[in-house]
């Protein structure tokens, strides 16, 4: 069964900062990885979604990487802001139309 | 509607009653999905929708729970005689054809207590 594991599980930045979330997966046959985020009380974001022909995505200050032969992914946040505190969910799917996920990041940024 | 809804946002339960979870994907999205996630714990698949179909119900936990879509649209998740390690927050998402690389949108979630 795929396993998925998000280090570290807490981070706190000052803001400006450039970070890194990693996400690791124990199978490589993936359709593709994704990156959420978030907010307490509220549902998920899809942030990126990279697909497992793809190297990395970018949008906006969030550039996420992926190595499918390793199982490895990256989050690189650039010039981070308080918005940005958050939980970041990583998620892999492998075929028929599930997602597995690790436990996530939680994010603060503080200014 | 503009974004997946869930209702209620919150449920407070005794132990042993039913309860049922709504979900309102966005229009037009034909895959639909059920998590959960009990408290400092990773999202867990419950069922997946094709249409009205669900061809995927790997996830549900036990027999107590179930769950129906209608119309290609709206979804409830039924939890009977529920327990108390039912208490976690039940997520929805719907994406538009439910092929492998699509998005999923996520709805607010229903917190579920089971007192």
């Amino acid at each position: 069964k795929q396993e998925v594991t998000q280090i570290p599980a807490a981070l706190s930045v000052p803001e400006g900062e450039n970070l890194v979330l990693n996400c690791s997966f124990t199978d490589s046959a993936i359709y593709n990885l994704q990156w959420f985020r978030q907010d307490p009380g509220k549902g998920l974001t899809s942030l990126l979604l990279i697909q497992s022909s793809q190297r990395e995505q970018t949008s906006g200050r969030l550039n996420a990487s992926l190595d499918k032969s390793s199982g490895r992914s990256t989050l690189y946040i650039a010039a981070s802001q308080p918005g940005d505190s958050a939980t970041y969910l990583c998620a892999v799917q492998t075929g028929a139309n599930n997602l597995f996920f690790g436990t996530g990041t939680r994010l603060t940024v503080i200014p | 509607g503009a974004g997946v809804s869930q209702s209620p946002s919150n449920k407070v339960t005794e132990k042993g009653k039913d309860v049922e979870l709504r979900c309102d994907p966005i229009s037009g999205h034909t895959a639909l999905y059920w998590y959960r996630q009990r408290l400092g714990q990773g999202l867990e698949f419950l069922i997946y929708f094709q249409g009205n179909s669900a061809p995927d119900k790997s996830g549900l936990p036990s027999d107590r729970f179930s769950a129906e879509r209608t119309g290609e649209s709206v979804s409830t998740l039924t939890i009977q005689r529920t327990q108390q390690e039912d208490s976690a927050v039940y997520l929805c998402a719907s994406s538009l054809g439910g092929s492998s690389n699509e998005k999923l949108f996520f709805g607010s979630g229903t917190q579920l207590s089971v007192l």
